[in-house]
């Protein structure tokens, strides 16, 4: 079975302020997708980046980018210049592609990433 | 374009009665799946349709959670005999044929239920 884990609870950062929130996953499979959610205060949840485990490098998304590590099975978000507006829990989640979709997502249990005025 | 919709966002029963929840997906996401999410945790996978079948229903949490689709459009998902340890928030989420787009789930706002 395939396990995420974040390791920070919550961080809280000064706005501008660069900040990388940590995740690690294990599994023995080679084929995979990473993500990172948010979830504001309204609790919808928003898809922030996608990694395919195939590719070296490393997706970006405007402010976002991530640091994917394959062989330490290690995912980090990168936000620069945070905005008030990214204070959310921000979840990391993974999937197999061998199974189809079949068998959903598995999330970390989230950090909650406040930042202050 | 239109995202998913869930409905109702807020559902208050009591221990014992039926709730139903519907899930209306992005239009032409022929995968859908559904999630529970407790307090201070991520969302926990619970079944999974890929048009009208529903290819993954072994994580349902008990025989009381069961889900449909029939036509491959809106999907429900049904809890009898609530019991209080079933409040939490009910996450559905759609997805895209094809290879490039399939893992990549789109999220709704969630149906809160509380059962007291």
């Amino acid at each position: 079975a395939q396990t995420v884990t974040q390791s920070q609870p919550e961080m809280s950062v000064q706005e501008a302020e660069t900040v990388t929130l940590s995740c690690t996953y294990d599994t023995s499979e080679n084929n995979y997708y990473l993500f990172w959610y948010k979830q504001p205060p309204s609790r919808q949840m928003i898809l922030v980046i996608r990694q395919e485990a195939y590719k070296q490098q490393n997706a970006t998304e405007n402010r976002f980018s991530v640091n994917f590590q394959k062989a330490a099975k290690s995912f980090s978000l990168k936000i620069s210049d945070s905005q008030l507006g990214d204070t959310a829990m921000y979840f990391c989640a993974f999937i197999l592609v061998s199974g189809g979709g079949a068998d959903g997502l598995t999330f970390g249990k989230g950090t909650h990433l406040i930042i202050q005025p | 374009d239109t995202g998913v919709s869930q409905d109702p966002r807020h559902k208050i029963t009591k221990r014992g009665q039926n709730v139903t929840f519907r899930c209306d997906p992005i239009s032409e996401h022929n995968r859908l799946y559904w999630y529970r999410q407790t307090l201070g945790q991520g969302p926990e996978f619970l079944t999974y349709f890929q048009n009208e079948a529903q290819l993954e229903k072994s994580r349902l949490l008990s025989d009381r959670f069961s889900a449909e689709r029939p036509k491959g459009s809106f999907s429900t998902l049904e809890i009898q005999r609530t019991e209080q340890g079933d409040s939490a928030m009910y996450l559905c989420a759609s997805s895209a044929p094809g290879t490039s787009q399939r893992e990549t789930q789109y999220f709704g706002p969630g149906t809160r239920l509380l059962v007291l």
